[in-house]
């Protein structure tokens, strides 16, 4: 079946540090990218959308100068968390699915963790 | 966009009882309703699925139903086991079936 790899599954840094995540579809071609977070025994809050080769499109309240969204490939799409503060502190999840197509895979989420 | 409530927030029930979760949505050009289970500090799995154009399916313990007219769907399990444990997502479509909207999830506490 289709396999999304998240990495890193667990980072921590220092504040003022940027922080990368990828998400990379293992077995087939992810047309379309999400990037969610997810607060403890909260649900999964949709911060982005990417397609790939054009702009990412950021839900309300979500900086997009915080938080880069690069999709540039039809295998990886990447976070960016800029100048991360201990308030960016949680639960990041990508999921992917091909064009055309419902079911979303996820990727096994990566914790930030912000000093 | 669209909305979608989930209900109860946290389910308790005993070992080989049944377990039912029930979501509503409001865009009613919804056409794909998707369950996932996500156990502590995972990613969330896909267990079921249905489609608009189906009232109810089933895989072994678990059920869905869908009521188009009232817009709510339904996830059943029946006896449930300790590692049913877990939080579970509803979610539903919208913008031409291109996004999904999670529901608030439900805890299930399945006591041995």
């Amino acid at each position: 079946g289709a396999v999304v790899s998240q990495h890193p599954s667990w980072v921590i840094c220092k504040s003022g540090t940027s922080v990368k995540i990828e998400c990379r579809s293992l077995d087939f071609q992810a047309t379309t990218m999400f990037w969610y977070r997810q607060f403890p025994k909260q649900s999964l809050m949709l911060m982005a959308t990417s397609n790939e080769g054009s702009k990412a499109t950021y839900e309300q309240g979500v900086e997009k100068d915080k938080f880069l969204i690069n999709h540039a490939s039809l295998t990886l799409s990447t976070l960016t968390v800029t100048s991360a503060h201990p308030e960016d502190s949680s639960f990041y999840i990508c999921s992917a699915k091909t064009s055309g197509a419902n079911v979303l895979t996820f990727g096994a989420g990566s914790r930030l963790t912000v000093l | 966009g669209e909305n979608v409530e989930q209900h109860p927030s946290t389910l308790s029930v005993q070992e080989g009882d049944s377990a039912v979760i029930k979501c509503t949505y409001s865009d009613s050009a919804s056409n794909y309703f998707p369950w996932y289970k996500q156990e502590l500090g995972k990613r969330p799995q896909l267990i079921i699925d249905i489609r608009s154009n189906v009232g109810e399916k089933k895989d072994q313990r678990i059920a869905v139903t869908l009521n188009k007219t009232a817009k709510h769907f339904s996830l059943h399990i029946t006896e449930t086991q300790p590692e049913d444990s877990a939080v579970y997502f509803c979610a539903a479509t919208y913008n031409a079936g291109n996004m999904l909207t999670f529901g608030g999830g439900t805890r299930l506490m399945v006591k041995p």
